[in-house]
């Protein structure tokens, strides 16, 4: 029979408020990891990235954290704005600049 | 700016017709990537490329076929579209560090 997709989990918070958007990745031996962000209609965007030789990278209103140990990374977003509603993936590699595996996505979604 | 440049947004075939799906970086970037993305499936690779001339299969290569022949431009084939490759499609392409993606082609096929 057809396969179902999943639905995309959901992140809704107020315009103002910090947001934390979390993802498990799937290979210990990832050397790189990245956050995107992609608006309705749109290729994904780049945030930010981090290396696995540091635990945490801060960029302008956005912080990622890696734990290596839990194999998870999140991406916080200072004074959320609604420009910000969209959907976020994280995507690790074994090696910078080749194949990347994403996550599933997160969609972000900023009541004003 | 670094450019990813897709050759349509949109795009309407019919089933077993031949198509044909442009990619141009402009960053002289060695590696080119294609993926299809759909709803509750995420970003998935269909083929990829680290030179010109060089293709490797990705995670979902069946019923697809690409061409390098230049380093800037990546093209995407469907031999004989079918209904199940409905989707959004979308090249990238990256140096030493993160993917930069085109803004996609949105293919429906009859």
């Amino acid at each position: 029979g057809e396969s179902v997709g999943l639905h995309l989990p959901t992140l809704s918070v107020q315009e103002g408020d910090n947001s934390i958007i979390n993802c498990a990745y799937s290979n210990s031996a990832s050397d790189y990891f990245i956050w995107y962000k992609q608006e309705s209609g749109k290729g994904p965007q780049f945030i930010i990235d981090i290396r696995s030789n540091m635990d945490k990278r801060q960029g302008q209103r956005v912080t990622v954290l890696l734990n290596k140990t839990v194999k998870h990374l999140s991406l916080q977003i200072a004074a959320t704005q609604p420009g910000d509603s969209a959907v976020y993936f994280c995507a690790e590699t074994l090696n910078q600049g080749g194949k990347l595996i994403f996550g599933q996505g997160t969609e972000l979604s900023v009541k004003p | 700016d670094v450019k990813v440049t897709q050759s349509s947004r949109y795009l309407v075939k019919r089933t077993g017709e031949k198509v044909f799906l442009e990619c141009v970086q402009d960053m002289d970037h060695e590696n080119m990537f294609w993926y299809r993305q759909d709803p509750g499936l995420g970003l998935r690779l269909i083929y990829f490329s680290y030179d010109v001339k060089m293709k490797e299969k990705g995670d979902i290569p069946e019923g697809y076929s690409v061409s390098r022949e230049k380093k800037e431009r990546f093209s995407l084939i469907l031999e004989s579209a079918s209904t199940n490759q409905t989707s959004m499609y979308l090249c990238a392409s990256s140096g030493y560090n993160e993917q930069f993606f085109g803004p996609g082609t949105r293919l429906t096929v009859l």
